[in-house]
């Protein structure tokens, strides 16, 4: 069974930072792409980056500015999500997401971790 | 980068009812669409990709259709359990753009 579990989420002041994990299990992590997609409170979805195996392939949505790094390591079946410069409009729910065939088709989501940047 | 939108924000309708829902791209974007079902408090769920295949497990009520920029989710015979938000994805090239969802209620 294909699991994803999110973990490092909580509050952070603005301009802080957070670092995301996502343990995989349940397939051959190695060979897919993996994607972090966020959800801020009441809103609807917005994919953030994706990784590619052996972290050839890297893409981030322009609106994070360069300030979010996505990482894996595949011998521990895990992807992480490294935010620098926090802002109350990063405060979402960010879920980890595989690939399914096309990098963008997103077939497994985890449960999210909830991200909450406050003074 | 393309923009996809979606109509209608919102609907209700009754069991037993056929609901459509349009997605609407800014570009061509070929067969690349998905559409996600999003159950409230729960993690969204690949219902339909490449326009109008059916995800492993999803009821056949369910369909798609279209090509290029205009694509239509249709729910036939509307169940209780299909309340949610229904969001459209492009997934050709990045960005992996979303549509703002239309959430579907039951009178």
């Amino acid at each position: 069974e294909v699991q994803l579990v999110e973990s490092g989420g909580g509050l952070v002041k603005p301009g802080g930072s957070l670092r995301l994990s996502c343990a995989a299990s349940g397939f051959t992590f190695s060979g897919y792409y993996m994607n972090w997609v966020r959800q801020a409170p009441g809103k609807g979805l917005e994919w953030v980056s994706s990784i590619n195996p052996r972290s050839t392939s890297i893409y981030y949505a322009d609106s994070l500015k360069g300030r979010f790094t996505i990482s894996r390591d595949d011998a521990n079946k895990s992807l992480f999500l490294e935010m620098d410069t926090l802002s109350v409009d990063d405060t979402a729910v960010y879920y980890c997401a595989r690939s399914a065939g096309a990098p963008g088709l997103f077939d497994y989501w985890g449960q999210g971790s909830l991200v909450t940047v406050s003074s | 980068d393309i923009q996809m939108t979606q109509s209608p924000s919102s609907l209700s309708a009754s069991v037993g009812d056929r609901v459509t829902i349009t997605c609407r791209a800014s570009q061509d974007i070929s067969y690349y669409l998905a559409w996600y079902q999003q159950k409230p408090g729960k993690v969204p769920k690949l219902l339909i990709y490449s326009v109008s295949t059916l995800q492993t497990g999803v009821p056949s009520r369910f369909s798609g259709s279209g090509a290029g920029t205009d694509f239509t989710l249709t729910i036939n015979s509307l169940q209780p359990e299909d309340v949610a938000t229904y969001y459209c994805q492009k997934y050709h090239s990045v960005p992996y753009t979303f549509g703002p969802g239309t959430k579907l209620e039951i009178k």
